[in-house]
């Protein structure tokens, strides 16, 4: 099956800094990429995905850049704010959905005011 | 209120003693599926379900069991419940398995004397 690999598993950043999530993946028939925000004691809940046949996507302060090539893929969070402050995680699936997805095992960003 | 309900939120049991943790979505999504989330291993899914009555194991499926009978319901089933089943448990659905957003439940934490 699928093998999504996380780093770094903490990191912490100043407020207003920038922070870099990266994730690869093994299987290159995933071709579907989400991630995924968990605040302290609440659920995951979904923040941006990106699909095989784009390279990058934004939202706002967030953008997700995918690399087919090399199997790996980031998250990026510009002019970081202390209710960034959460676990992040990653994710493979090569159904192009939900289905069976692969999580990696999660970032805890710290945004220090 | 769209959403998915998990029940109980919290749960203490005893090696052996069967238990159910119920799962009910109010969104008529085909796809839902069952996580569990322990520390530096992230979210590993233990079954999912396409549609009524297709079920499949995930990734971690030794010791749990589910059902579908109705759409909106996918309980998580543990015949005899062992301490290494200490964890706390996501229930998730999506419009269907190659659709993108997986709603998570507020999750149940479960833990085996």
């Amino acid at each position: 099956g699928e093998n999504v690999e996380q780093h770094p598993s903490t990191l912490s950043v100043q407020e207003g800094d920038s922070a870099v999530i990266k994730c690869t993946y093994s299987d290159s028939a995933s071709n579907y990429f989400p991630w995924y925000k968990q605040e302290l004691g609440k659920r995951p809940q979904l923040i941006i995905d990106i699909r095989s046949n784009v390279g990058e996507k934004k939202d706002q302060r967030i953008a997700v850049t995918l690399n087919k090539t090399a199997k790996h893929f980031s998250l990026h969070i510009t002019e970081t704010q202390p209710e960034d402050s959460a676990v992040y995680f990653c994710a493979a699936s090569q159904w192009g959905g939900a289905n069976n997805l692969f999580f990696g095992t999660g970032t805890r960003l710290t945004v220090i005011p | 209120e769209a959403q998915v309900t998990q029940n109980p939120r919290y749960l203490i049991t005893v090696t052996g003693k069967k238990l159910t943790v119920t799962c009910s979505q109010n969104m008529n999504h085909e796809y839902m599926s069952w996580y569990r989330q322990d520390p530096g291993l992230g979210l590993r899914q233990i079954y999912y379900s396409m549609n009524v009555e297709v079920t499949d194991k995930g990734d971690v499926p030794e010791g749990y069991k589910v059902s579908r009978k109705e759409k909106r319901n996918f309980p998580l089933i543990l015949e005899s419940p062992s301490p290494n089943q200490t964890s706390l448990y996501f229930c998730a659905s999506s419009l269907s398995g190659s659709t993108g957003e997986l709603f998570f439940g507020e999750g149940s934490r479960l833990t085996v004397l």
